[in-house]
């Protein structure tokens, strides 16, 4: 079954628009984190984003932040007024705490093509 | 992203031949990750290594695949006898006890068999 599932291949949104990006997940663990990258064409993986199953907050990190719905198993990232530097692939990934206690393998979804458009 | 180091950026390399892929993690950290990301696939866990044991490789093909994590020195992936289906992005992640929930990635080191 898959663990992560992103069910948006791409998505188009306005400049200084906000955009959600959709991410559900499959675990039978009480305790993981849920992760969002940033792939811009150059390739390298940014972290955007982290939230507890815990934590009881939505995270935000600038303009970055993760609608953490536990109950439906959605951590949605929410990148408000988009900026043209916005366009790449979106990861949603998790880790599942009962692997090791301070490991951190992480299952990627298949990712989120965002384009902002003037 | 700052810290984790790879190399090389860009690897070329023909059907049969062995591809060798390294990577530094941040300083202080023990904890070494590899991920294979296909075109347009996300990443997906090969092993995972602490210096000088692997602690899960159940992500690794079976043959011509292998890694490490030295006493000293960086973590080496090789891969043998490459061959076409091998051409990835392969990307190094490192994390200690204390780097909390910010798990670093390497800027990826891409592997074109031809």
């Amino acid at each position: 079954a898959q663990k992560i599932t992103q069910t948006q291949p791409g998505m188009f949104v306005q400049e200084k628009e906000a955009v959600t990006l959709d991410c559900t997940y499959d675990t039978s663990d009480q305790s993981y984190g849920l992760f969002w990258y940033k792939q811009p064409s150059s390739g390298e993986m940014i972290f955007l984003i982290y939230q507890g199953s815990y934590d009881e907050q939505n995270a935000t990190e600038g303009r970055y932040s993760l609608n953490f719905q536990k109950a439906r198993k959605s951590a949605n990232l929410v990148i408000s007024a988009s900026q043209l530097g916005d366009s790449a692939m979106y990861f949603c990934a998790m880790r599942e705490d009962s692997y090791t206690g301070t490991a951190s393998k992480l299952t990627f979804g298949t990712g989120t093509r965002l384009q902002v458009t003037l | 992203n700052a810290g984790v180091m790879q190399n090389p950026r860009h690897l070329v390399r023909r059907r049969g031949q062995e591809a060798r892929l390294r990577c530094s993690p941040m300083k202080g950290h023990s904890h070494v990750y590899w991920y294979r990301q296909l075109p347009e696939e996300g990443l997906k866990f090969m092993v995972y290594l602490q210096k000088e044991n692997i602690i899960d490789e159940s992500g690794m093909p079976k043959e011509r695949f292998s890694a490490e994590f030295p006493k000293e020195g960086p973590s080496i992936l090789r891969i043998q006898q490459v061959v076409r289906g091998d051409s990835a992005a392969y990307f190094c992640a490192s994390s200690n006890l204390h780097s909390g929930n910010t798990i670093y990635f390497g800027e990826g080191s891409w592997l074109t068999v031809v």
